[in-house]
């Protein structure tokens, strides 16, 4: 059974601070990693991914993926009321048409 | 230019009815997908459509049927439709098999 595991929060960070987001996956041939946000009420828009270990930065956000450990993160740095939203982590296997869904963190940025 | 649209955005039924659902890229991907997002907003995957054949079909109820015409469309259609049948449906599209997802903005089905 492959998963993908995130807490499901709500994580609460002051305007400013770095938010840490973390997302571990069972299946050991995943190849791409995904990072969605999805506001309340709106569908799921993609704000990073990462095929390759280390980390990827893109803005405010950084995506960090370690295969050995299984595991994928999103840093959002000076965290804004505007970042308050659900992040969805998705992993891909290679070759699969199909990705697997986390059940999503759910973020709150506190003035 | 919208890169996903879904029609209708919301639709209210009541139960046993049958209800369709559209869905259409302009990305040129070839890869098309249906989501049903619940209540506890887990999104699952109901169907993926990839160059107008079903390459994976999850455990959903056969009252659920996709159809598509051609690569830019996919449609799904719902038979007597339930209670549980209410939730958001998204449509997603994807260029290949380790790509990212674009995601429509949702049709909200409401069964009464």
């Amino acid at each position: 059974q492959k998963e993908v595991e995130q807490n499901s929060g709500p994580l609460s960070v002051p305007e400013g601070a770095i938010a840490s987001l973390n997302c571990t996956y069972s299946d050991r041939g995943s190849q791409s990693f995904f990072w969605y946000r999805q506001y309340s009420g709106k569908s799921p828009e993609l704000i990073m991914f990462i095929y390759s270990n280390g980390d990827k930065e893109d803005g405010r956000f950084t995506a960090q993926l370690n295969k050995a450990s299984q595991y994928v993160s999103l840093l959002i740095r000076d965290s804004q009321p505007s970042d308050s939203a659900t992040y969805l982590c998705a992993v891909r296997r290679g070759g699969s048409y199909i990705p697997t869904f986390g059940r999503g963190t759910s973020l709150i940025v506190h003035p | 230019d919208t890169a996903v649209s879904q029609t209708p955005k919301y639709l209210v039924t009541q139960m046993g009815n049958d209800k369709s659902i559209k869905c259409e890229q302009n990305l040129g991907h070839d890869t098309m997908y249906w989501y049903k997002q619940d209540s506890k907003k887990f999104l699952k995957i109901m169907f993926s459509y990839n160059n107008k054949e079903l390459i994976i079909n999850e455990t959903v109820p056969n009252r659920f049927s996709p159809k598509s015409p051609d690569k830019a469309h996919l449609n799904l259609h719902i038979n007597s439709l339930e209670l549980g049948d209410s939730a958001v449906y998204f449509c997603a599209s994807s260029p290949g098999t380790i790509h990212e997802q674009y995601f429509g903005p949702g049709t909200r089905l409401t069964v009464t």
